[in-house]
């Protein structure tokens, strides 16, 4: 079975300024996705970012970008130029490749406020 | 508009009242599944459906059940609701290659079990 593990309940950074989320995960699978999940107070879930472990190079959406360490099995999420609109909980998430339904596995959450 | 919808939104209930959260997708996807989504647990896959009348359990899916007479629809039925599942749920949907396992979510039903 897989874990996801987000150490950092809730984070706080100032307008502008970069923030890291961190997240590890425990798995035996070999090939796999890993994202990272947006909730807004609108309990929306969004889609900011995902990686294909088999992948070396570190995905990157605009702002958004990840520093995938497989042998460390670490996934964490780098914000930059922060904006007031990502306050949010962000969540990590594990799916297996191929089987499992597309299951994913959920991190507890991190908790990311942006103030003025 | 490529889209997951559940309902209701939002339901109070009470203890051993059966009830039915709706979930609908619009764009022809295989897999669907319930989360529910706790304080300080994140999200819990509840039961899966690989296609029609392929169902299978999740990680916490006592107290459940679902069905998939559809390709569109995978509802979720809680038969005798308790004050234990009083909680967030997800409706989710992807296909089942391809597309990078993006998964599509519903907007979220929130139950209340007193």
């Amino acid at each position: 079975a897989q874990t996801v593990t987000q150490s950092q309940p809730e984070m706080s950074v100032q307008e502008a300024e970069t923030v890291t989320l961190s997240c590890t995960y425990d798995t035996s699978e070999s090939n796999y996705y890993l994202f990272w999940y947006k909730q807004p107070p609108s309990r929306q879930m969004i889609l900011v970012i995902r990686q294909e472990a088999y992948k070396q190079q570190n995905a990157t959406e605009n702002r958004f970008s990840v520093n995938f360490q497989k042998a460390a099995k670490s996934f964490s999420l780098k914000i930059s130029d922060s904006q007031l609109g990502d306050t949010a909980m962000y969540f990590c998430a594990f799916m297996k490749h191929t089987g499992g339904g597309n299951k994913l596995t959920f991190g507890t959450g991190t908790q990311l406020k942006v103030e003025l | 508009e490529a889209q997951v919808t559940q309902n209701p939104r939002y339901l109070i209930t009470v203890t051993g009242k059966k009830l039915t959260v709706t979930c609908s997708q619009n764009m022809n996807h295989e897999y669907m599944s319930w989360y529910r989504q706790d304080p300080g647990l994140g999200l819990r896959q509840i039961y899966y459906s690989m296609n029609v009348e392929v169902t299978d359990k999740g990680d916490v899916p006592e107290g459940y059940k679902v069905s998939r007479k559809e390709k569109r629809n995978f509802p979720l039925i809680l038969e005798s609701p308790s004050p234990n599942q009083t909680s967030l749920y997800f409706c989710a949907s992807s296909l089942s290659t391809g597309a990078l396992g993006e998964q599509y979510f519903g907007p979220g039903t929130r139950l209340t079990v007193t």
